[in-house]
């Protein structure tokens, strides 16, 4: 049981190159979730997946886009990257089920840098 | 969603209890409040979550006063290793998307 997991854990890109962040979990769960976390700051939602088949904008969607790809797997893209865009991102899941109270689950994050 | 409040750092030392502080003036009825701890290059960690009145587990206790409007994390004989950054969220926790808002969180910097 590996958890969330996310690939790849480093990457550095140009200015105007696009790139696909991956993360998958084996926990069966429900929602996923997708922040970004600059230096010396708190986590910022980019966007999250209540459910397989869903996805919505959390606080800084600009300049990504989300795939819930299936149950397992949410992928953030980056079409055209930006230096504001050098950040650690980090994966979650939660299991959700109707009426309880759960929490998230994070990956270890991707250290991302845009030159 | 709440804001939350508290303190940007902490100091303590090996077998101390470390009690974090966290406000949450204007918190809905339906929010629940969670604390989670982040070591340096990983993604943080769930420690304890609550509604109202004392919640402990084998890790921490969370106080919530009857308002509600503030919550204290206790972290009991803390060692070097419990030193990290502690968040205190607040949200509904049984919302479909539950999206939690991380404020600056706690530095806590355990000394031997």
């Amino acid at each position: 049981n590996a958890g969330v997991t996310q690939t790849p854990k480093f990457q550095v890109l140009k200015t105007g190159q696009s790139m696909t962040l991956q993360c998958a979990q084996d926990m069966n769960h429900n929602s996923m979730y997708w922040y970004r976390q600059d230096p010396g700051m708190g986590l910022r939602l980019i966007y999250y997946s209540a459910s397989e088949g869903t996805t919505d904008k959390g606080e800084v969607p600009n300049g990504y886009n989300v795939s819930r790809l299936n149950k397992r797997e949410f992928s953030l893209r980056l079409e055209s990257a930006a230096p504001s865009q050098t950040s650690v991102y980090f994966c979650a899941s939660r299991p959700w089920t109707s009426g309880s109270t759960d929490t998230q689950y994070f990956g270890p994050g991707t250290r991302l840098t845009v030159l | 969603l709440a804001k939350t409040t508290q303190p940007i750092s902490m100091d303590s030392y090996e077998g101390q209890e470390v009690n974090i502080t966290c406000s949450h003036n204007n918190i809905a009825t339906n929010d629940y409040i969670t604390w989670y701890q982040q070591f340096p290059s990983q993604g943080p960690r769930f420690i304890i979550q609550g509604y109202k009145t004392k919640v402990t587990n084998e890790v921490a206790s969370l106080f919530i006063p009857a308002d509600r409007k503030s919550s204290t994390l206790s972290l009991p004989r803390v060692s070097l290793s419990d030193t990290a950054v502690y968040y205190c969220l607040v949200g509904d926790a049984q919302a479909a998307g539950n999206k939690l808002t991380f404020g600056g969180g706690t530095r806590v910097l355990v000394k031997p």
